[in-house]
């Protein structure tokens, strides 16, 4: 199972939106609503920012939304805040032997 | 306040064993699928292995399968990750996460623990 394909890096000036894409196949991100988003800061442990494609838990800013069509799933984040500097990861369960698959993650720089 | 902290990590050679626990609070331990996910230092986040609020079913990545063993004991709000035969591309941060329900598929992982770095090495 090969990791889902995310950009290396992304960057915005504070204000601005940006977006993450994620592209999978049609055995993980094409056939599943089991797609989430992570936010990761250095030295620190992944934080859920999305849940099933578009859902934000409790507790996450608003700024956050995501979306998908076909094997793309995207993270958009609006509004950008130098707090949001880091990296983000997708993932998806997968019909494969392995059931879960993260993407190759993208580090997002604040201008 | 749900709170996962993992320990166990620490320097083994290849081919050793080292297990690895995962102490749960915050939250009916044994009402919820658990989670290892695994980062080697500087790399990406890789999945490797899930277990039911029950025990009743496991799951596996391929790189692993074979050699680790996940288990829980609810008594002791405690998950663990058993790993033998160890290479050094085991080397990485250890994070054990919550699932969101009771099952380990179809599912996401919220919160982490802090991770336990393990370093295969001679």
């Amino acid at each position: 199972q090969s990791a889902l394909t995310q950009p290396a890096s992304v960057s915005g000036s504070p204000g601005q939106s940006i977006t993450i894409s994620c592209t999978g196949t049609s055995s993980d991100v094409g056939s599943y609503k089991y797609v989430s988003w992570y936010q990761q800061h250095p030295g620190k442990a992944p934080k859920l920012m999305i849940y099933e494609v578009s859902n934000r838990p409790s507790g996450v800013s608003n700024r956050f939304s995501g979306s998908k069509s076909g094997n793309t799933a995207s993270l958009t984040i609006s509004g950008l805040q130098a707090e949001d500097e880091a990296d983000y990861y997708c993932s998806s369960y997968t019909s494969s032997s392995t059931p879960y698959v993260f993407g190759t993650g993208t580090k997002v720089t604040v201008l | 306040e749900v709170q996962l902290v993992e320990s166990g990590g620490g320097l083994v050679q290849p081919g050793g064993s080292l297990r690895l626990s995962c102490a749960a609070s915050g939250f009916t331990f044994d009402d919820y699928a658990m989670h290892w996910v695994r980062q080697a230092p500087g790399k990406g986040l890789e999945w490797i292995s899930g277990i039911s609020w029950n025990s009743g079913s496991i799951g596996y990545a391929d790189s692993v399968k074979g050699r680790f063993t996940i288990s829980r004991d609810d008594a002791k709000n405690s998950l663990y990750l058993q790993m033998n035969s160890l290479r050094v591309e085991d080397t990485a941060f250890y994070y054990c996460a919550k699932d969101a329900d009771g099952d380990w598929w179809w599912s996401w992982f919220d919160p982490w623990g802090q991770g336990t770095l393990v370093t295969v090495s001679s």
